[in-house]
């Protein structure tokens, strides 16, 4: 059985760092893409990152370019989320998901884990 | 606001068949699948349509997927209290290297 579990959420203030991790199991991480999506609080869906299988490649939406870092441990089976310089417009729930290519869709997902930014 | 428009809201009564849309462009929809996505209230989304019109392994052959041109649709048959969820299209953006996701619709079965 497939699982995604997200960690590493909470409160953090605006300019601060938090580092999401996302434990998966049930299914070869390592021939795997993997992404992050996430939710602002009753907003909708938004992707964040995707990274390849060797970590060798990585995308980024736009407004997280340069703050937020994607990497992947495949000894682990461990994905990771950097995040520095945190805004208010970052709080959001982050899921990690397993991305298919050709064609390309997040197949599964975990339960996410709550970042808020606030002072 | 995103570049791939689904209504806010649908209905429909038990029983019933119901359409939700997904427009787009001919630089995404136009040249690129689309996913479905559908979201139960406080759970995380799960994948229900992919390659436009392609079900999941358990996923009932109530929901249906099309595509033609720069539009998409989500066609549910048969509908029960239990799909009232919020439905999601996607789209790759290949300009990003990454999906774009329509608002969403939020399905209520009266």
């Amino acid at each position: 059985e497939v699982h995604l579990v997200e960690s590493g959420g909470g409160l953090v203030q605006p300019g601060g760092s938090l580092r999401l991790s996302c434990a998966v199991s049930g299914f070869t991480f390592s021939r795997s893409w993997m992404g992050w999506v996430r939710q602002a609080p009753g907003k909708g869906l938004e992707w964040v990152a995707n990274i390849n299988q060797d970590g060798s490649e990585k995308s980024y939406v736009d407004s997280v370019k340069g703050r937020f870092t994607i990497s992947r441990d495949n000894a682990q089976n461990s994905l990771y989320l950097q995040m520095h310089n945190l805004r208010a417009e970052d709080t959001a729930v982050y899921y990690c998901a397993s991305l298919r290519r050709g064609p390309w869709h997040f197949d599964f997902w975990g339960r996410g884990t709550l970042v808020i930014v606030s002072s | 606001q995103s570049v791939v428009t689904q209504p806010p809201s649908a209905s429909g009564t038990p029983g019933q068949r119901v359409t939700i849309s997904c427009s787009g462009s001919s630089s995404n929809i136009g040249i690129q699948t689309v996913n479905w996505y559908q979201q139960l209230p406080g759970m995380a989304p799960k994948l229900l349509i992919y390659n436009n019109d392609q079900r999941p392994s358990g996923v009932p052959d109530r929901f249906s997927g099309s595509k033609s041109g720069t539009s998409a649709s989500l066609a549910i048959s048969g509908l029960l209290s239990e799909d009232e969820a919020e439905y999601y299209c996607a789209v790759w953006d290949m300009s990003l290297n990454g999906p774009v996701f329509g608002g969403g619709t939020n399905l209520a079965v009266l």
